[in-house]
């Protein structure tokens, strides 16, 4: 099984700044990566697929970037309505796993 | 507009059983695979089951593999989960979603929760 390895479990950030959040993967998954946001008792939502293709709709602040088997997800600018959980994903093969998730909160 | 909802889940005994559903409308539901994931309380996010747009191909995590059995009836838009041998640590809030077919899932239902207690 691949294990997906995410950091930092929780962070604590001001409106405005640059959030980064990291996913290892244990082997190569190629692109195959998501990112997801969760907000306390919702469903979680699709930011980003393909380790870096922004989903419709979603804000340009979000970002998602690639290098071997770390992925990351940049929040350029934390706005309050990105006070929340983040979760990766990776898809490239079964079983399909997802990083522990990152609690994005206000400082 | 895509709309799925869970429905079924419950409190059931250590051993039970317990059939979720999910209603799916506002896509070509037949032409889509699908998934279960699954959230227990305080905890993140898991991958339950994924099953191919005609049922011919379905996965599962190793820890529900032989107990739980994913299903679908393309006439009725219908998700299943049937769920048999319920152990304490199946407790959690259950999501069907879409699955596009290189992946990911992209659009989810909003939960239906699952609590196995004596």
């Amino acid at each position: 099984d691949i294990q997906m390895t995410q950091s930092p479990s929780t962070l604590s950030a001001s409106v405005g700044d640059r959030v980064t959040i990291t996913c290892r993967a244990s082997q190569s998954i190629s692109s195959w990566l998501a990112w997801y946001q969760q907000k306390p008792g919702k469903a979680p939502k699709l930011l980003i697929s393909k380790a870096s293709s922004l989903e419709s709709g979603v804000p340009s602040r979000f970002s998602g970037s690639e290098s071997g088997t770390e992925f990351t997800l940049t929040i350029s600018r934390l706005q309050p309505d990105d006070f929340a959980s983040y979760y990766c994903l990776q898809y490239n093969s079964y079983p399909i796993t997802f990083g522990g998730g990152t609690k994005v909160a206000i400082k | 507009e895509v709309q799925l909802v869970e429905s079924g889940g419950g409190l059931v005994q250590p051993g039970g059983s317990l059939r979720l559903s999910c209603a799916a409308s506002g896509f070509m539901f037949s032409s889509s695979w699908m998934s279960w994931f699954r959230q227990a309380p305080g905890k993140g996010l898991e991958w339950v089951a994924n099953i191919k747009q005609d049922g011919s191909d379905k996965y599962y995590v190793d820890s529900v593999e032989g107990r739980f059995t994913i299903s679908r009836d393309n006439a009725k838009n219908s998700l299943y989960l049937q769920m048999s041998s319920l152990r304490p640590e199946d407790t959690a809030v259950y999501f069907c979603s879409t699955y596009r077919p290189s992946g990911p899932a992209d659009y989810w239902g909003q939960g239906t929760r699952v609590t196995v207690s004596s």
